[in-house]
C-alpha cells in the first residue's frame, strides 16, 4: 500500500530540546516537503527536496534542519533556535508537476 | 520566487449556491496548478488540477479556470453541499515544477 508516513502524531518538547519529526514515503517521489500549519493559517513552507543529499530552504527555515540521505525519508529537526515551534507539521511528496501527497501530519506543542 | 495569493479568506455560502474562490500568482513561468481540501484534522488532498496549456477543466460539480495573461487562477463549487464546508487551498509550481507554493487558504462554509 503506497503513501506518506509521517511520525509521531503527537509530539511534546520542552524549552531547550530539539526534537525530530520522521516522514516516509514509497511512492518513488523524487520531492519531499515539510510545510507549517498554523491555526486558521495556510500551509508555509519550511524546506524541501529535489534529490538524495539536496535540499533547499523555504520561506520559514529559520530554526529548523533537514537532511535527504534516502530517496524515501526527509525527517525534519526542530531545534531550540525556532522560538514558537507549536504548530501542525506536514509532510508531502511529489514527482515533477504533479499532486502533493500528504502525510497525517504531526502536532507538536511546547510544554 | 513565487508568491501566491489566495481570496477570500472565508466564505459563507447556502446549501445549493455556488462558491468561487480565486487565486494569483506571480512566477509566469508556473505551469501547474492543483486545488486542495483540507477538512478539520485531516491532510490536505488534491480535488483539481490545471495545467498551464488548458484554459478550463470540470470535474461534476467542480471546475477550475485558468487565465495565464492576468496569472489567475478561480475554484468553482457549484450546488453546494454541507459536506463541502472545509478548508481549499490553491497552490501553483513554480518554473521546474518541484517547488510548490500554496495559498494561505479559504475557509468555506456551507450553511444546511
Amino acid at each position: 500500500d503506497g503513501g506518506i508516513t509521517q511520525s509521531p502524531k503527537y509530539l511534546f518538547r520542552k524549552e531547550g530540546q530539539n526534537v525530530t519529526l520522521s516522514c516516509e514515503q514509497n511512492l518513488n517521489h523524487d520531492a519531499m516537503y515539510w510545510y507549517r500549519q498554523d491555526p486558521g493559517q495556510g500551509l508555509r513552507l519550511i524546506y524541501y527536496s529535489q534529490i538524495v543529499n539536496d535540499f533547499q530552504k523555504g520561506d520559514i527555515a529559520e530554526g529548523y534542519s533537514v537532511s535527504r540521505e534516502k530517496k524515501e525519508s526527509f525527517p525534519l529537526t526542530v531545534t531550540s533556535a525556532q522560538k514558537n515551534p507549536t504548530a501542525f507539521y506536514l509532510c508531502a511528496s511529489t514527482r515533477t508537476n504533479t499532486e502533493a501527497f500528504f502525510g497525517q501530519g504531526t502536532r507538536l506543542t511546547v510544554v | 520566487g513565487e508568491n501566491v495569493e489566495q481570496h477570500p479568506s472565508t466564505l459563507s455560502v447556502q446549501e445549493g449556491d455556488s462558491a468561487v474562490i480565486k487565486c494569483t500568482y506571480s512566477d509566469s513561468a508556473s505551469n501547474y496548478f492543483p486545488w486542495y481540501k483540507q477538512e478539520l484534522g485531516k491532510r490536505p488532498q488534491l480535488i483539481i488540477d490545471i495545467r498551464s496549456n488548458v484554459g478550463e477543466k470540470k470535474d461534476q460539480r467542480i471546475a477550475v479556470t485558468l487565465n495565464k495573461t492576468a496569472k489567475h487562477f478561480s475554484l468553482h463549487i457549484t450546488e453546494t453541499q454541507p459536506e463541502d464546508s472545509a478548508v481549499y487551498f490553491c497552490a501553483a509550481s513554480e518554473g521546474g515544477g518541484f517547488k510548490t507554493i500554496f495559498g494561505a487558504g479559504t475557509r468555506l462554509f456551507v450553511k444546511a
